[in-house]
């Protein structure tokens, strides 16, 4: 089955930049999508086909794939983005929905 | 706005079963496809099933294939989830969302806890 591979955590400071990676065998063609968990809350989408954000999610967040890794890049980081991140794609080969492991991100 | 509503978690015990439901609103329900997605507290999120938009293709991660059904009642805009022979590694909150026609999910529910113990 197809594998998604994220570091744990990654921790930064507000204002800087954070960068979460997502790792996955020729990730880079598929379609990613990147869902931000609040702390009890439901997953929220923050950024679909790799690129693209939902209206209401800030500029801020943004996204790339490429090869075997996709990366979702969050500039200004504020408290409010401290969360669960979790990257998705559908795995065609054997029609089933895979996600990441997960990264915490801390502020 | 769209809203999801899912209900009808709980305490279960091995071996028992528990049907989900998750009520939609906001949007044209019999026009797009749905999916589970599971969480066990402090985990990672898990795909669970698919219905397409007249349940007529369903398809079910391997962990719950054969044991869980997916289904849905597009005149009440509800979806379902059936969920019989639990197992403790059943114990998730389960959250319904919506496909946005790429297998990506654009809403989800707040989620409804499922507890299988003895």
């Amino acid at each position: 089955s197809y594998v998604l591979t994220q570091s744990p955590s990654v921790s930064v400071a507000p204002g800087k930049t954070a960068t979460i990676t997502c790792g996955g065998n020729d990730i880079g063609t598929k379609s990613v999508h990147w869902y931000q968990q609040r702390p009890g809350q439901a997953p929220v989408l923050v950024i679909y086909y790799n690129t693209d954000r939902p209206s209401g999610i800030p500029e801020r967040f943004s996204g790339s794939n490429s090869g075997n890794t996709a990366t979702l890049t969050i500039r200004r980081v504020e408290a409010g983005d401290e969360a669960d991140y979790f990257c998705q794609v559908w795995d065609g080969r054997s029609d089933r929905g895979v996600f990441g492991t997960g990264t915490t991100l801390t502020v | 706005e769209v809203q999801l509503v899912e209900s009808g978690g709980g305490l279960a015990q091995p071996g028992g079963s528990l049907r989900l439901a998750c009520a939609a609103s906001g949007f044209t329900f019999n026009a797009h496809w749905m999916h589970w997605v599971r969480q066990v507290p402090g985990k990672g999120l898990e795909w669970v099933s698919r219905s397409n938009s007249d349940a007529s293709g369903t398809i079910y991660a391997d962990s719950v294939k054969g044991r869980f059904t997916i289904s849905r009642d597009n005149a009440k805009r509800t979806l379902y989830l059936q969920m019989n022979s639990l197992r403790v590694e059943d114990t998730a909150v389960y959250y319904c969302a919506r496909d946005d026609g790429g297998n990506c999910f654009d809403y989800w529910g707040q989620g409804t806890l499922v507890t299988v113990s003895s």
